[in-house]
C-alpha cells in the first residue's frame, strides 16, 4: 500500500502564476515531510521540508503547507518560472529514510 | 568540495550476469540509500544503511543486495540481473534524520 500518494501525475501551469502540487499520505506517524526537485537525466535535489510540528514552512518563491486532519500537504510556488518546469517529488522521512510518491511533472507554459 | 559519486553513469548487461554499482560520498554521512526510478512508479528505496557494517532492506529489495564495510561507500550488486532491473538507480546519503539526503547523479542500467 502506497504510503505518499501524488495523484497528479503531470501539472501545466502559466508562466507568473502560481504552482500547486499535492501529496497525501497514510500514516500519522513521521517527523519530516521533504519536497525533491528532479531535471532529466540528473540526481533529485531537495527543496524545502517541513516538520510534524509545523504548519506551514516557507522559503523564497516556495511554501509547503501541512494539514494534518486531512494528512495532506501541498507545494506552491509564486511566482512560477520556466526553470521550474522538473518532476517534484514528495518524500515522507520516518525513520531516517525516505519514502517518495510516484512524483508530479510540472510544465511552465510560456 | 564534498560530494557523491556513482559508477558507471551507464551499463548494459545481460541476463543473469552479476552486477555492481558504485556509490562514493565524502561527507561522511551516517545513512546512505539505494533508490530505482521508474516511469510510473516514481523514486522506490532499494535498501539502505544507517552505518558500518548495517543494512536494510526497503521496498523492493529482490534481486539486489548491499554491504557497508567502510562510512564512504555503499556498492548495489544485482546477483543475477533480470530485464524488469532495466532502470535508473540513484544513491543518496544523509547525515541524520532532520537533514535532506543528496544524490548521486544516477546510473542508467540496461539488462538485455
Amino acid at each position: 500500500d502506497q504510503q505518499v500518494k501524488q495523484n497528479s501525475p503531470s501539472l501545466s501551469v502559466q508562466e507568473g502564476r502560481i504552482s500547486i502540487l499535492n501529496c497525501d499520505y497514510t500514516n500519522s506517524m513521521f517527523d519530516y515531510f521533504l519536497w525533491y526537485k528532479k531535471y532529466p537525466a540528473e540526481g533529485p535535489t531537495f527543496l524545502i521540508s517541513i516538520s510534524s510540528i509545523k504548519d506551514k514552512n516557507e522559503d523564497g518563491r516556495f511554501t509547503v503547507f501541512l494539514n494534518k486532519s486531512a494528512k495532506h500537504l501541498s507545494l506552491h510556488i509564486v511566482p512560477s518560472q520556466p526553470g521550474d518546469s522538473a518532476v517534484y517529488f514528495c518524500g515522507e522521512n520516518r525513520d531516517d529514510k525516505i519514502i517518495f510518491g510516484k512524483g508530479t511533472r510540472l510544465h511552465i507554459l510560456p | 568540495d564534498a560530494e557523491i559519486t556513482q559508477s558507471p553513469r551507464h551499463k548494459i548487461t545481460e541476463t543473469g550476469r552479476q552486477v555492481t554499482l558504485a556509490c562514493h560520498q565524502t561527507w561522511n554521512h551516517n545513512n546512505m540509500f539505494w533508490y530505482r526510478q521508474d516511469l510510473g512508479h516514481g523514486l522506490r528505496l532499494i535498501h539502505y544503511s544507517y552505518g558500518v557494517h548495517d543494512t536494510n532492506k526497503g521496498e523492493v529489495s529482490d534481486g539486489y543486495s548491499v554491504s557497508r564495510s567502510n562510512t564512504e561507500d555503499l556498492p548495489l550488486t544485482l546477483e543475477s540481473a533480470a530485464s524488469s532491473q532495466t532502470s535508473v538507480y540513484f544513491c543518496a546519503s544523509s547525515r541524520d534524520r532532520v537533514a535532506e539526503a543528496f544524490f548521486g547523479q544516477g546510473t542508467r542500467l540496461t539488462v538485455v
